[in-house]
């Protein structure tokens, strides 16, 4: 079945810094993309989102870039906030198989 | 209305009652989705309704049974559960299950403890 590595499981970064999450996927039929932010105690939220036929795709301070030829896609998020410290989550597919998240911290 | 709400928000039972998990949506979506999350994990996905027949099932224990009485609405049935079954319950839904549709929206999720 579908399998998704996700790297860092935690990262901690200055606040205005630049932070970068990365995952692979195994299954080339994949075509959808989603990236998921979760703060404690509080449900997964769409950050954003990337389909197969597209390379990179931006929202203010958030960007995901896809290489399907690697099998794998990043999150960037920029000019980095407190209010960005949570679990990120990316998945692979229809059916959100996640990766099993990155922790990140942003101190002030 | 652009939210996915959760009923209740926390439940504890023991191993031998039965309880129910209700989920409802009035975004017109017409796949909706169980999953289970431990702490520290990410995300399970157990159930997929489409168009309010199931068509994915995780291989998930007998223990769980959904229903989906209409478009809006998503139920999880609660029997004989162990208390490895305990975790937070996620409800999403989405357009619909295939492209170009996949945007899923969680509801707040029920915490559930079986002692």
């Amino acid at each position: 079945g579908e399998n998704v590595e996700q790297h860092p499981s935690t990262l901690s970064v200055q606040e205005g810094d630049s932070a970068v999450i990365k995952c692979t996927y195994s299954d080339s039929a994949s075509n959808y993309f989603p990236w998921y932010k979760q703060e404690l105690g509080k449900r997964p939220q769409l950050i954003i989102d990337i389909r197969s036929n597209v390379g990179e795709k931006k929202d203010q301070r958030i960007a995901v870039t896809l290489n399907k030829t690697a099998k794998h896609f990043s999150l960037h998020i920029t000019e980095t906030q407190p209010e960005d410290s949570a679990v990120y989550f990316c998945a692979a597919s229809f059916k959100l198989i996640f990766g099993a998240g990155t922790r990140l911290a942003v101190h002030p | 209305d652009t939210e996915v709400t959760q009923t209740p928000k926390h439940l504890v039972m023991g191993m031998t009652n039965k309880k129910s998990l209700k989920c409802e949506q009035h975004m017109g979506h017409r796949a909706m989705y169980w999953y289970k999350q431990k702490a520290k994990k990410p995300p399970e996905l157990m159930f997929v309704y489409s168009y309010e027949k199931l068509s994915i099932n995780e291989s998930v224990p007998s223990r769980f049974s959904p229903e989906c009485p209409n478009s809006s609405l998503l139920n999880l049935h609660l029997h004989a559960l162990q208390p490895e079954d305990s975790a937070l319950y996620l409800c999403a839904s989405s357009q619909g299950p295939r492209r170009p549709h996949y945007e899923q929206y969680f509801g707040p999720g029920t915490r559930l403890t079986v002692t």
